[in-house]
């Protein structure tokens, strides 16, 4: 079975300063999906990044970036110029493009505060 | 991407009682997902419901426990029977189009 791992339970970063956050998976799969959610105070799981396991190329949406090491199993989130809102849990999740929706394995997440 | 909603998005509730909770979704979906989340812990699969079809619930959880109904594919209920403090999470449903989509979850306190 998959499993995800998260070893930074807690993070800060001042605003406008630069954090990554550290994302391990195990699994015997050459093609899968990996996330990253965000999940602030309001409880609402946000989709922040997607990457697709077979594509090379670090997938980015605006300020968010992933370093995808496949051979590694890594999958680090970087949140440049960081802003107050960037403050939530954060989840990586790995998604098997086998066994639909049932093999959708979440991390224990990690929380990161932004100080102004 | 889709929009879900859920009814009641809280609710305080006595201990032996039962709380059904709602999920819409703005589009048609094969699958729907039940996720409970402890407080301060990450996301739980509780079961997947199929229209037309028994839901298949994860290890650990039991129909009797956690009876689902899907009636239609833009719709599900999950209900937390007799329950008990221990019971207290937030609940979410979400949709799976190759990313997982949530709903904003209901957050239910037993006491």
């Amino acid at each position: 079975a998959q499993t995800v791992t998260q070893s930074q339970p807690e993070m800060s970063v001042q605003e406008a300063e630069t954090v990554t956050l550290s994302c391990t998976y195990d699994t015997s799969e050459s093609d899968y999906y990996l996330f990253w959610y965000k999940q602030p105070p309001s409880r609402q799981m946000i989709l922040v990044i997607r990457q697709e396991a077979y594509k090379q190329q670090n997938a980015t949406e605006n300020r968010f970036s992933v370093n995808f090491q496949k051979a590694a199993k890594s999958f680090s989130l970087k949140i440049s110029d960081s802003q107050l809102g960037d403050a939530a849990m954060y989840f990586c999740a790995y998604r098997s493009v086998y066994n639909y929706g049932q093999n959708f394995v979440f991390g224990p997440g990690t929380r990161l505060s932004v100080l102004p | 991407s889709a929009v879900i909603s859920q009814k009641p998005s809280r609710d305080i509730c006595q201990r032996g009682t039962s709380l059904t909770i709602q999920c819409q979704v703005d589009s048609q979906v094969t699958m729907m997902f039940w996720y409970r989340q402890q407080p301060g812990q990450s996301l739980t699969l509780i079961a997947t419901a199929n229209q037309g079809s028994e839901a298949t619930y994860e290890s650990g959880f039991v129909i009797d426990k956690f009876p689902i109904s899907r009636p239609n594919l833009t719709f599900s209920t999950l209900t937390v029977s007799n329950m008990s403090p221990e019971d207290s999470s937030i609940y979410l449903c979400s949709v799976d189009l190759d990313t997982q989509y949530f709903g904003p979850g209901t957050r239910l306190t037993v006491l």
